[in-house]
């Protein structure tokens, strides 16, 4: 059964700091994986897909990686702002699932002025 | 992009009474409906699986009597909740996937359940 861990479960930073959210999932025969950002009590904001063939995907300040091999990926968001401030989750579909997501559980991210 | 909506946004019941959400893909055909659950600070947990015009799949330990899904047309799904009990209290999310898209899911904002 497909497991997806993420790390750490909350985070602190500073305004303008460059940050790494980390996501790993036990079953690497994955379809793709996506991020997201929930902010508190909403729905779900789909932020990056990568397919498993892919390496990484970037949109602005964001950059997701894939390694599907060692099952792992990051989000990378550059020069945080208070705005970023969410959870965010990663999810996977998993080979033969009829297309079901997996999802983590979660990072809590504050960014402070 | 597409859009999915949930009605109601928040709801309080009695314990004991049955409670339907809906969830709509606005703008585009919905042949596929995922129902979720998130409870505080956790994660979501797909509780079922709509297709159109079929029997939803439930998720092993979701029971398919208390949470009955209806997906009658392709752009519309239910949830009823029925013998809603406080442990049942719950930020209930769907997304919806469309016919030419087998990697998109479209997340509904979200219904927020609370069972007194």
């Amino acid at each position: 059964k497909q497991e997806v861990t993420q790390i750490p479960a909350a985070l602190s930073v500073p305004e303008g700091e460059n940050l790494v959210l980390n996501c790993s999932f036990t079953d690497s025969a994955i379809y793709n994986l996506q991020w997201f950002r929930q902010d508190p009590g909403k729905g779900l904001t789909s932020l990056l897909l990568i397919q498993s063939s892919q390496r990484e995907q970037t949109s602005g300040r964001l950059n997701a990686s894939l390694d599907k091999s060692s099952g792992r990926s990051t989000l990378y968001i550059a020069a945080s702002q208070p705005g970023d401030s969410a959870t965010y989750l990663c999810a996977v579909i998993t080979t033969g699932t009829a297309s079901k997501l997996t999802f983590g559980t979660g990072t809590r991210l504050q960014v402070t002025l | 992009g597409a859009v999915v909506s949930q009605h109601p946004s928040w709801v309080i019941c009695k314990s004991g009474t049955s409670v339907k959400i809906e969830c709509r893909s606005l703008d585009f055909q919905a042949t596929t409906m995922f129902w979720y659950r998130q409870f505080p600070k956790q994660s979501l947990m797909l509780m079922a699986t709509s297709n159109e015009g079929s029997k939803a799949t439930y998720e092993q330990g979701v029971e398919k009597d208390k949470f009955l899904i209806n997906h009658a047309s392709l752009t519309l799904s239910t949830l009823t909740v029925t013998s809603a009990h406080p442990e049942d209290s719950s930020f209930y999310i769907c997304s919806a996937r469309g016919t030419t898209s087998t990697d998109t899911q479209y997340f509904g904002p979200g219904t927020r359940l609370t069972v007194l």
